[in-house]
């Protein structure tokens, strides 16, 4: 079966500021996606961006921007510029492709923007 | 478009009690799904749909039921109640399987459940 980790539990960042949040996955399929969630404090489950594994280039979506490695099955989320409602759980996601239905979700990382 | 709508909210049970959280979706879409989220945890998927009349168990389904008779619909049985199904349960709903290109899971606002 197929897991994701989030070793970092909490990250703070400086507003306008550069933050990395890190998530690894294992599997052994060559064909899937992977995706980050933000869930803020209202509760809501919002896609911020999402990455498919066949695809070598980096997803990028405005201040939103992945580093994806698939040999070390790894899938970074980099926010730049970080304002104040970036403030939120972020969640990294994991599905098979080919008609896959179940996500795998990590623990999550909480994130605070500092103003 | 009002998207995944979910009721109720929040919710109070005691112990051995039963009750249904509804999910309906607007959107014409084919697959419904319904997460639970405890603390400090990522979501866990209890059951899903792919149709109308069709359902199946996802990776924690003991002590739930769900239906599907209609697209719009799929609400989330709980018989028994225990304390730990404390939890935040969320449905969700996509017009194809998420591991499609461009596929996009749409999340309802999710419903608190403590059980006491």
């Amino acid at each position: 079966a197929q897991t994701v980790t989030q070793s970092q539990p909490e990250m703070s960042v400086q507003e306008a500021e550069t933050v990395t949040l890190s998530c690894t996955y294992d599997t052994s399929e060559n064909n899937y996606y992977l995706f980050w969630y933000k869930q803020p404090p209202s509760r809501q489950m919002i896609l911020v961006i999402r990455q498919e594994a066949y695809k070598q280039q980096n997803a990028t979506e405005n201040r939103f921007s992945v580093n994806f490695q698939k040999a070390a099955k790894s899938f970074s989320l980099k926010i730049s510029d970080s304002q104040l409602g970036d403030t939120a759980m972020y969640f990294c996601a994991f599905i098979h492709g080919a008609g896959s239905y179940q996500l795998t979700f990590g623990k999550g990382t909480k994130l605070s923007v500092i103003p | 478009n009002a998207g995944v709508t979910q009721t109720p909210k929040f919710r109070i049970l005691k112990i051995g009690q039963s009750m249904t959280l509804q999910c309906a979706q607007d959107m014409n879409h084919n697959y419904m799904y319904w997460y639970r989220q405890d603390p400090g945890m990522g979501l866990k998927l209890i059951y899903y749909s792919v149709g109308a009349g069709i359902t199946d168990k996802g990776e924690v389904p003991n002590g739930y039921n769900v239906s599907r008779s209609t697209t719009e619909d799929f609400p989330l049985r709980l018989e028994l109640a225990a304390p730990s199904q404390t939890s935040v349960y969320f449905c969700a709903s996509s017009y194809s399987s998420v591991g499609a290109t461009n596929e996009k899971l749409f999340f309802g606002s999710g419903t608190q459940l403590s059980v006491l």
